[in-house]
């Protein structure tokens, strides 16, 4: 099956700095989202994004497709942004999504 | 308010019993999804169902079960014959048709085996 790879797989920034987070997939995708799951394990969606650049607020998301990777972009982290940020995929329309072992961000204060 | 429950929040089960997990949704969505996800892990997939009374095994089906009779609910049976049950369980529903196949998620039921 499809492979999700996620870097790097924990992030410590202080509180105002930017980051990158990347997502690696194996094959083509019908879909692509970003989620991030807070310290209460709620996942909640940030982005479904399965080729182009979207952008809300703080966060903007970018999924080049044929060269199969995705970006979250965090700027002016807050300490709200902890937690572990997914990249999960779905090969083909209606399949399943496949999840990545996660990004664990620590922002300090 | 629309969206997806979970309950209970927190659940206790000693070795040899079978215990139900309960997920309902208001978003009037065709399929549901079951995740586990243990400590420091990503989520794999359980079952899932794209109509009523019909269900598809994910990559972890053993020791588990489900069954889809409304739209809204998809619950799930932790059995005894999973060996290892204690983990975060995870409710999922999406559209599946007319836009994105975006899906969405409960808030999550730790289940603690003792």
């Amino acid at each position: 099956g499809i492979q999700v790879e996620q870097s790097p797989p924990d992030l410590i920034l202080q509180e105002g700095a930017n980051s990158t987070l990347r997502c690696n997939f194996s094959d083509s995708v019908n879909n692509l989202q970003w989620f991030h799951q807070n310290p209460w394990g709620q996942l909640i969606n940030l982005f479904y994004i399965p080729s182009g650049t979207k952008q809300n607020g703080r966060l903007s998301a970018t999924t080049v497709a044929t060269e199969r990777y995705s970006l979250l972009y965090i700027s002016s982290s807050q300490t709200t942004d902890s937690g572990v940020y997914f990249c999960a995929v779905e090969p083909r329309a209606n399949s399943k999504l496949t999840f990545g072992k996660g990004i664990t961000l620590s922002v300090r204060p | 308010d629309g969206g997806i429950t979970q309950s209970p929040k927190y659940l206790f089960r000693k070795e040899g019993q079978n215990v139900t997990l309960s997920c309902e949704q208001n978003l009037n969505h065709d399929a549901m999804y079951w995740y586990r996800q243990d400590p420091g892990q990503g989520l794999r997939l359980i079952y899932y169902s794209q109509i009523v009374n019909d269900f598809q095994k994910g990559d972890i089906a053993e020791g588990y079960s489900v069954s889809r009779e409304k739209k809204e609910s998809f619950p799930l049976t932790v059995t005894s014959a999973q060996k290892n049950p204690t983990a975060f369980y995870l409710c999922a529903s999406s559209p599946l048709t007319g836009g994105p196949n975006e899906q969405f998620f409960g808030p999550g039921t730790r289940l603690t085996v003792l």
